[in-house]
C-alpha cells in the first residue's frame, strides 16, 4: 500500500516569491491536514481538509492557503514568502472516521527562503 | 488554549536502562492522545492511540499510559535503534474535525 507521497522533496526561493507543494493521500483516505515543523517551534498544525472542504484552520497568515480535489490529494499555496517561512512542510492523511484519527505523515517538502 | 508539553526536552540512555518520558496536556475534551516517533529527516510515524484515562497500550518495548492530564511513553531495555524524536499529540473533540496538537517532543538518545 503507497504511503503517503509529498512532492517537491527540497525546494530553494527567495523572498517575495510564491511556492505551491502537493501531496498525495493514502489510498482511501479522505483527510489531509499540513503542518510546519521548525527546530524552534515543532510541529504547527496549518489546516485539515475533508472531502475538499476546509474543517479547521491553524494560527497562520491568509498567505498560507490550500485546498483538496475531489481525488482527496491536496496542495498547499505560501505567498510572498519571508525568510521565517523556512521549514519541513508536512503532509499526513487520515481515515478520520470514528476511532481512527491517527495521522500518517510523508516525508516532507523541505522549504528554504533565501 | 489547547497545549501540550513534553519533558524532558532530551533524554539520554545507556542500552539497557529503562525510563519514562512524559506528556501533560491541556484540552476541553480529548477525543484521542497519540503518540509518534520521527526519526532525522522523516516524516514523524505512527505508534499508539489512547481513548481514555486508565488506557494502555504496548508495542515491543514501548508502553504508552493514560491519565485524565498526563500520558507517559515507557522505555524498557532500550536499545541504540530506539532513538529518535518522541512526539506526544492530542485531538481535541469539539473541532468538527481532526486537528491534532502537537507537544514539541522528547529528543531519545540510546548509547551503545
Amino acid at each position: 500500500k503507497a504511503g503517503v507521497t509529498q512532492t517537491p522533496r527540497y525546494l530553494i526561493k527567495t523572498r517575495g516569491q510564491q511556492v505551491t507543494l502537493s501531496c498525495s493521500p493514502i489510498s482511501g483516505h479522505r483527510s489531509v491536514s499540513w503542518y510546519q515543523q521548525t527546530p524552534g517551534q515543532g510541529l504547527q498544525f496549518l489546516f485539515e481538509y475533508f472531502s475538499e472542504t476546509q474543517r479547521n484552520k491553524g494560527n497562520f497568515p491568509g498567505r498560507f492557503s490550500g485546498r483538496q480535489f475531489s481525488n482527496s490529494r491536496s496542495e498547499m499555496n505560501v505567498s510572498t514568502l519571508e525568510l521565517g517561512d523556512s521549514a519541513l512542510y508536512l503532509c499526513a492523511s487520515s481515515l478520520a472516521g470514528p476511532g481512527t484519527g491517527e495521522l500518517f505523515f510523508g516525508e516532507g517538502s523541505r522549504l528554504t527562503v533565501l | 488554549e489547547d497545549q501540550v508539553t513534553q519533558s524532558p526536552e532530551a533524554l539520554r540512555l545507556q542500552e539497557g536502562e529503562s525510563s519514562s518520558l512524559n506528556c501533560s496536556y491541556t484540552v476541553s475534551g480529548l477525543r484521542g492522545l497519540f503518540w509518534y516517533r520521527q526519526d532525522p529527516g522523516k516524516g514523524p510515524e505512527f505508534l499508539f492511540t489512547l481513548y481514555s484515562a486508565g488506557e494502555e497500550k504496548e508495542k515491543e518495548r514501548l508502553k504508552a499510559t493514560l491519565t485524565k492530564k498526563e500520558s507517559f511513553l515507557h522505555i524498557t531495555a532500550p536499545k541504540p535503534e530506539d532513538s529518535a524524536t518522541y512526539l506526544c499529540a492530542v485531538q481535541p473533540d469539539y473541532t468538527g474535525g481532526f486537528k491534532t496538537i502537537f507537544g514539541a517532543g522528547t529528543r531519545l538518545f540510546v548509547k551503545a
